[in-house]
């Protein structure tokens, strides 16, 4: 596609509810990042996926955080039993190789009630 | 460990000023890149430079320039006449190594250009 897209725009769940977030990166790009923006927080890193290589999931806040990248394509980053602050944007980016700039799609912005 | 600062949270200048960004990074690798990004109202975040370590020299784009200095550990941006569509968040950011898109990102500045 012309650019990275993510879906939905927007969430709203009820706490202790498992949500999925999805990401389609810019066609053809390896690597693709998912990051979370809050106000307290800032622009955090979460996980990285590089090609057919094990993703890096140092950014991961908790083991209620997971991510998979099916066929090197789509990724969705799924949260189980939501918390409420988890309630941020998520972001996902991809780039054409790991050593590029990356491209952002609009985000997801989740509310957690 | 690596880090990212930007001191100055929020700038107000009115349209034509000239306005510089400040950036000041930490790591101990010495391949790393540094970018800026704009956030503008819509949210997404938009790519404007990206810069290698072995590179220092100044860049120009349009009313945008950049100066990276590694003996301060800077890489300000500044902004020539400025205009009201240039208000948004803007980022500083760093890599390290062959992770490009693994940033860690300064707390941002938020410039608001008034008419």
């Amino acid at each position: 596609g012309a650019g990275v897209s993510q879906s939905p725009s927007n969430k709203v769940t009820e706490k202790g509810k498992d949500v999925e977030l999805r990401c389609d990166p810019i066609s053809g790009h390896t690597a693709l990042y998912w990051y979370r923006q809050s106000l307290g927080q800032g622009l955090e890193f979460l996980i990285y996926f590089q090609g057919n290589s094990a993703p890096d999931k140092s950014g991961l806040p908790s083991d209620r955080f997971s991510a998979e990248r099916t066929g090197g394509s789509v990724s969705t980053l799924t949260i189980q039993r939501t918390q409420q602050e988890d309630s941020a944007v998520y972001l996902c980016a991809s780039s054409s190789t790991g050593g590029t700039e990356a491209f952002f799609g609009q985000g997801t912005r989740l509310t957690v009630v | 460990a690596q880090k990212v600062t930007q001191a100055q949270t929020e700038i107000s200048v009115v349209e034509k000023e000239d306005v510089t960004l400040d950036c000041v990074y930490e790591t101990r690798d010495t391949t790393y890149y540094l970018f800026w990004y704009k956030q503008p109202p819509s949210g997404e975040l938009v790519f404007l430079i990206r810069r290698n370590s072995f590179d220092e020299q100044n860049e120009i784009s349009g009313r945008y320039s950049w100066n990276f200095q590694k003996s301060t550990s800077s890489f300000n941006f500044t902004i020539t006449a400025s205009q009201v569509v240039d208000s948004a968040v803007y980022f500083c950011a760093l890599s390290v190594g062959n992770q490009g898109g693994k940033l860690i990102f300064g707390q941002g500045t938020e410039l608001s250009v008034k008419p």
